[in-house]
């Protein structure tokens, strides 16, 4: 069976910090891949996805950046953390088959102070 | 552009009763995917439903159903016998082929005994 991890779970970082989040997908081949944020209260927002290694679009201009560096990795990254980074972020997976179910990973809580 | 729209911020149901929850969207398309998404107090997205635009039948799980209706633009989410493990927020949300899931904003659902 599939599975989908990201991590870390929680993190507490400093205004103008850099940021790594990570999220891997066990048990399928190229899936399509997503990044999304929850800011607190709200719904989702797409931020990045990818059909392929080094395929990466962006949905939303920001501060923040999206790498693909192997087929079942999807990195989350950011040079330099803004208060308004603060969110909960998600990441999904779903076959290349188009209208497939889109499922999530646990979600990071990123807090910026 | 497509939109999803949740017009019902809040709910509450008492136990083993039925609450139904509301979603409209916008789109030209004729073929795409209609989803309804649980998100307990664990934060994680859990897939509660799935419909495709093309089949009449309204989808089914257990005590969850859809009323879908096409020509309205319209998928509303039924839950009967509720439970207080149903207490979450309900996201509605909209796929095009070959495309990154649209969310609704939310509604946030409380069972009580």
């Amino acid at each position: 069976s599939q599975t989908i991890h990201q991590w870390p779970a929680t993190l507490v970082q400093p205004v103008g910090s850099p940021l790594s989040l990570e999220c891997t997908v066990e048990g399928t081949s190229n899936p399509n891949l997503y990044w999304y944020r929850q800011a607190a209260g709200r719904g989702l927002q797409l931020l990045f996805y990818s059909v392929g290694i080094g395929q990466i679009s962006s949905e939303v201009p920001q501060n923040l950046s999206a790498s693909r560096p192997q087929d079942r990795q999807f990195i989350l990254s950011s040079k330099k953390l803004l208060l308004s980074d603060s969110g909960f972020y998600l990441c999904a997976w779903s076959r290349p088959d188009s209208g497939n179910t889109i499922y999530f990973g646990e979600g990071s809580w990123l807090t910026v102070v | 552009a497509q939109t999803v729209t949740q017009s019902q911020p809040e709910m509450s149901v008492q136990e083993a009763e039925t609450v139904t929850l509301s979603c409209t969207y916008d789109t030209s398309e004729n073929n795409y995917y209609l989803f309804w998404y649980k998100q307990p107090p664990s934060r994680q997205m859990i897939l509660v439903i799935r419909q495709e635009a093309y089949k009449q039948q309204n989808a089914t799980e257990n005590r969850f159903s859809v009323n879908f209706q096409k020509a309205a633009k319209s998928f509303s989410l039924k839950i009967s016998d509720s439970q207080l493990g149903d207490t979450a927020m309900y996201f509605c949300a909209f796929r095009q082929a070959g495309t990154a899931l649209i969310f609704g904003k939310g509604t946030t659902l409380s069972v009580s005994s």
